[in-house]
């Protein structure tokens, strides 16, 4: 079955500091969408990023980045002169074999100033 | 603009009654869901329904009942049953496959006083 780790509950780090996010994902599927959404305080989920597990490069958005490693099934996410507005709870998520999706835990971000 | 509207944002509910969360969406989107988010649980899948008049059952759906009456409308009733039921509720909807992700509403706080 899908499963989907973010080991990381909570981080904070300081204003500027790089911060990387982890998921670890577990599927039988050859073929699979990998997601990465935020949750702002509001309560929203915001999609952030969808990827193919056919397409192994890096993607970058601004200061947001993410590493697709299918070797080690992991798909991080890495921001870069982290900001206050990029603190959030952090959801990383497959879709299982019924189309629905799975999510992760998440991870709660804090950028202190 | 198309979106996903829940209502109300914060609902108290006192022990003992059913409470009704309405949850519109304008995207033309065919599958709905509901989750279910407590503090370090992540999201869980309570119904989800993918086509006008059918639903499912997803991971919790003890204590709750859903209706889908109209393409535009998921709304969820926490019945007496659900034993604890103080949580924070989010509605989802997709084109009807999960790997296309989710768009999500801004959530409806409940608490049983």
């Amino acid at each position: 079955a899908q499963k989907v780790t973010q080991a990381q509950t909570e981080i904070s780090v300081v204003e500027k500091e790089d911060v990387t996010l982890d998921c670890v994902y577990e599927t039988r599927d050859t073929t699979y969408y990998l997601f990465w959404y935020k949750q702002p305080p509001s309560g929203e989920l915001v999609f952030l990023i969808r990827r193919n597990s056919f397409d192994e490069q890096n993607e970058i958005s601004g200061r947001y980045s993410w590493n697709f490693q299918k070797s080690t099934s992991s798909f991080n996410f890495t921001i870069t002169a982290s900001q206050v507005v990029d603190s959030a709870v952090y959801f990383c998520a497959l879709p299982n074999r019924d189309d629905k999706i799975i999510f992760g835990k998440g991870t709660r971000l804090h950028i202190l100033p | 603009d198309g979106g996903i509207t829940q209502s109300p944002k914060y609902l108290f509910r006192k022990e003992g009654q059913n409470v009704t969360l309405s949850c519109e969406q304008n995207l033309n989107h065919d599958a709905m869901y509901w989750y279910r988010q407590d503090p370090g649980q992540g999201l869980r899948l309570i119904y989800y329904s993918q086509i006008v008049n059918d639903f499912q059952k997803g991971d919790i759906a003890e204590g709750y009942s859903v209706s889908r009456e109209k393409k535009e409308s998921f709304p969820l009733t926490v019945t007496s049953a659900q034993k604890n039921p103080t949580a924070f509720y989010l509605c989802a909807s997709s084109i009807g496959y999960g790997s296309y992700g989710y768009t999500f509403g801004s959530g409806t706080r409940l608490t049983v006083v």
